[in-house]
């Protein structure tokens, strides 16, 4: 997990309150990447980053917005939270995406978000 | 819609065997396959990276990619008890998708 960090690591919320995760990163990468994992859907991507202020939606979006204001942070919000949403949340970063390049699409990931929300 | 699909196991092996991975996917035009473990409770991490057909050996772990047959397999030799853990095949063509991962058990 070095040069990633996430926080909090472990937060239990109600359902309707809003909740926001941080991924701070010191590598400089260009990409953050949110995903969630659940069990018999491995990981899916809520949202990625491709550079300050520039965001993207992912497989699984809905409920779920994001802000990246410098390089090196990366936030989630749930505005409203559901129980749906209850999972684990895993912040990565990748250098580069492009093409079949040695390195492109290597994830870091960092050490994961368990919410719960009642 | 782009799968991958990966046999959730658990797949038992004795200490000192081969264990085998499998991962199929289904978009024809995937150019990237990642082998990342995951131990119970942790962050997936990357072991493996292929993008030609063929073997790619790094130590212990050997992955093998088919593009005709758009399978990717892993290969541990000299399975360790410290090799238990869940084993995610990821594949991205314009996107990466993630297999939800087989569970490796090795047993002493």
């Amino acid at each position: 997990d070095a040069g990633i960090t996430q926080s909090p690591r472990h937060k239990v919320t109600e359902t309707g309150t809003p909740v926001t995760l941080r991924c701070h990163q010191t590598e400089n990468h260009r990409y953050m990447y949110w995903y969630r994992q659940d069990p018999g859907h491995g990981l899916r991507l809520i949202h990625y980053s491709y550079g300050v202020k520039d965001t993207d939606k992912g497989e699984v979006s809905d409920g779920y917005s994001v802000s990246r204001s410098k390089t090196e942070d990366f936030l989630l919000t749930l505005e409203s939270a559901t129980s749906s949403q209850t999972s684990v949340y895993f912040c990565a970063i990748s250098e580069s995406t492009s093409g079949g390049a040695a390195g492109a699409n290597v994830l870091t990931f960092g050490a994961g978000s368990r919410l719960t929300v009642l | 819609q782009k799968e991958v699909e990966q046999n959730s196991g658990p797949l038992s092996v004795p200490e000192g065997a081969i264990a085998s991975l499998n991962c199929t996917y289904s978009d024809r035009v995937s150019q990237s396959f990642f082998w990342y473990r995951q131990y119970s409770g942790k962050s997936p991490e990357l072991i493996m990276s292929i993008y030609s057909n063929g073997d790619k050996e790094d130590g212990r772990f050997t992955a093998q990619l088919n593009k005709a047959s758009q399978y990717v397999s892993l290969l541990i030799r000299d399975s360790q008890p410290s090799d238990s853990a869940t084993y995610l095949c990821a594949v991205k063509s314009d996107k990466l998708i993630f297999g939800t991962g087989t569970r490796l058990q090795v047993f002493p």
